[in-house]
This record gives structure tokens, sequence and C-alpha cells, in this order.
């Protein structure tokens, strides 16, 4: 059974913090990370993906993974009230056909 | 705003009905995924439709089905509904190549709020 597995949180963080969100994943053939954002109510959101081992920036947003130890993490540098939301990690392999969420960690924000 | 759009918003059916759901998946892509989610819980795989053929399939039983179109839209067919059906179901829209190695990503239309009674 292919599993990502991430903290269901909530996580709480300051206004201006770093939020650190972490996902693990149990199939190593599993290629490539994607970061989706979801707000109560709507449809995930992508933020971003990375396939490469290391550190992938867009923006407040960055991506790390390590494949080694089949982990993948998001951090948000200066975070928002309005990046409260529930954060889902999905991995998928080369195929496209195997496309596995987690359950999301919800993040709250606090002004 | 994805480009994926999904009809209809909403839904309500009674136990043992059958229902359609209709995905149109964004300009330029090939491939639409649908997922079902459940109040608390990550998207779940359903199936994947690839120039019109199923593609990869969740643990979903049979009475989940699909299609494609040739204008890559899509639909998903749920026969006899039971209540733990009542769910979010999202269809995402990516661009695919045979063999794999396409572009990777999904974008996901609003979705259709299913209940059932």
């Amino acid at each position: 059974q292919k599993e990502v597995e991430q903290n269901s949180g909530p996580l709480s963080v300051p206004e201006g913090a770093i939020a650190s969100l972490n996902c693990t994943y149990s199939d190593r053939g599993s290629q490539s990370f994607f970061w989706y954002r979801q707000y109560s109510g709507k449809s995930p959101e992508l933020i971003m993906f990375i396939y490469s081992n290391g550190d992938k920036e867009d923006g407040r947003f960055t991506a790390q993974l390590n494949k080694a130890s089949q982990y993948v993490s998001l951090l948000i540098r200066d975070s928002q009230p309005s990046d409260s939301a529930t954060y889902l990690c999905a991995s998928r392999d080369n195929y496209g056909q195997n496309f596995v969420f987690g359950p999301g960690t919800r993040l709250s924000v606090l002004p | 705003e994805t480009g994926v759009t999904q009809s209809p918003t909403h839904l309500i059916k009674t136990r043992g009905q059958q229902v359609t759901l209709r995905c149109s998946s964004q300009s330029g892509h090939n491939t639409v995924s649908w997922y079902q989610q459940a109040l608390g819980q990550g998207p779940q795989f359903i199936f994947q439709y690839y120039r019109e053929e199923e593609n990869g399939r969740g643990n979903f039983p049979p009475r989940f089905s699909g299609l494609q179109f040739p204008n890559y839209s899509s639909e998903l067919n749920v026969n006899a509904l039971e209540l733990d059906d009542s769910a979010l179901y999202l269809c995402a829209s990516s661009s695919e190549r045979s063999g794999g190695g396409g572009s990777y990503e999904q974008y996901f239309g609003p979705g259709t709020r299913l209940t059932v009674t």
C-alpha cells in the first residue's frame, strides 16, 4: 500500500513566522512530489512541485526533498493569516497513474 | 482559476440511485483524473483517463466508471449509490505523454459535492 503521511495538525504559527510542513512517503518509486493548498470548502490549489533532491524556492515557499529519507517538506516564510488552510502533500510515479495524497496538515496563522 | 470546470456544483441523491458527474479539462491537457475526498481526508484516486482510455485505477469498486471524450472532457458515473459515497468529487487535468514523463502537474476543478441520503 503506497502511503503519504502528514501530521494532521493543527499547526499554529504567529504572523510573520516560518511555517514548516512535513510529509513522508512509502513508495520508493515515487518520482515527483506536490504541495497543494486547500481552503475550507474549496478544491486543492497547486502551490509547487519538486522532483530533484534539494530545495526549490518560489516566492515565500520553499519545497525540500530528500529521497534517501523519503521526506518532503514545505516552508512558508513570512506567514500570513491568508495562508491558513489545509496543506496536502502528494506523490506520483513516473507514469502518472499513482498519484497519492496525504491526509493534509491544517495550518493556522495567528494575527 | 485553473480552467478546469465541473458540473453540477452540488447534488443530492438517494441511496441506490445513479449519478453522472462532468468535467472539462484545461485547454491543452489530454488527461483527466478523478478523486473522491471525504470530509477531513485527502483526495483518494479513483481513476485516470488518457486519450479516451482508462489509464490507471485506484481501490474503487466497478460501480464507479468513467468516460473520456475526444475533446478530453470526462464523466464519472456511480451506480447503486451508498451513503458512504457522500463526498467532494474532484477532477484534475494534466498533460501526459505515452510512457510517462509528462508535465506532472495536475490542476483541480472546483469539485462536485455529492450527498447521498
